[in-house]
């Protein structure tokens, strides 16, 4: 099946400095890739939603500046936290949509831990 | 806005119980109905779906039916295995199958 990875698993930084998180689709083309950040024992919110070459979309409440999403190819997109900050502590997921006729199905990796000191 | 709700965990079950988890939606239109699981240390995979009213998805003996009427879509298996332990997340799409909007996670030990 369809494989996502990301990177890194866990990080651990200081307040104030900025952490950047891959998410690779392995073995297929990305049109699409999505964000989502998940609290202990709460749902998967969405972040943005990024589409190759373009700029992100993201949802309501989201901080564009703070959240800086890069998808520059069909197998790689990055997030990066800007100025983190201890309330930005949270488990970070991407997921990755074919851009063939594979319709809805997204496929997720496994996740990024981030804790903030 | 549309919203999905499921019910709280953690489930404890010995192993061959069955299994029902618990998920309703409000959306507007006819959304296309999910679950997804999520083992130790992975990431998020499709369980199941159902994309009209009266579908029944099914996968690893788990099955889910789309019902219109009580806008539910819970997630039955007869009789469950200690690997079947995870969490469990229902979800549908949003915005013509560009989002996914998750319950909170239902989780599910099954013990021998």
């Amino acid at each position: 099946g369809a494989v996502v990875s990301q990177h890194p698993s866990r990080v651990i930084c200081k307040s104030g400095t900025s952490v950047k998180i891959e998410c690779r689709s392995l073995d297929f083309q990305a049109t699409t890739m999505f964000w989502y950040r998940q609290f202990p024992k709460q749902s998967l919110m969405l972040m943005a939603t990024s589409n190759e070459g373009s700029k992100a979309t993201y949802e309501q409440g989201v901080e564009k500046d703070k959240f800086l999403i890069n998808h520059a190819s069909l197998t790689l997109s990055t997030l990066t936290v800007t100025s983190a900050h201890p309330e930005d502590s949270s488990f970070y997921i991407c997921s990755a949509r074919p851009g063939t006729s594979g319709g809805f199905e997204q496929f997720f990796g496994p996740g990024t831990r981030l804790t903030v000191l | 806005g549309n919203s999905v709700t499921q019910m709280e965990g953690p489930v404890t079950l010995s192993e061959e119980a069955f299994l029902t988890i618990n998920c309703t939606y409000t959306a507007t239109g006819y959304p296309s109905l999910f679950w997804y699981v999520q083992y130790p240390g992975e990431g998020l995979q499709l369980l199941l779906k159902a994309t009209k009213a009266d579908d029944k998805g099914s996968n690893k003996g788990f099955e889910a039916t789309y019902r219109k009427e009580t806008t539910s879509f819970h997630l039955e298996k007869g009789s469950v295995q200690v690997s079947d332990s995870a969490v469990y997340f229902c979800a549908l799409t949003s915005g013509g199958y560009n989002k996914l909007i998750f319950g909170a996670g239902t989780r599910l030990a099954v013990h021998p």
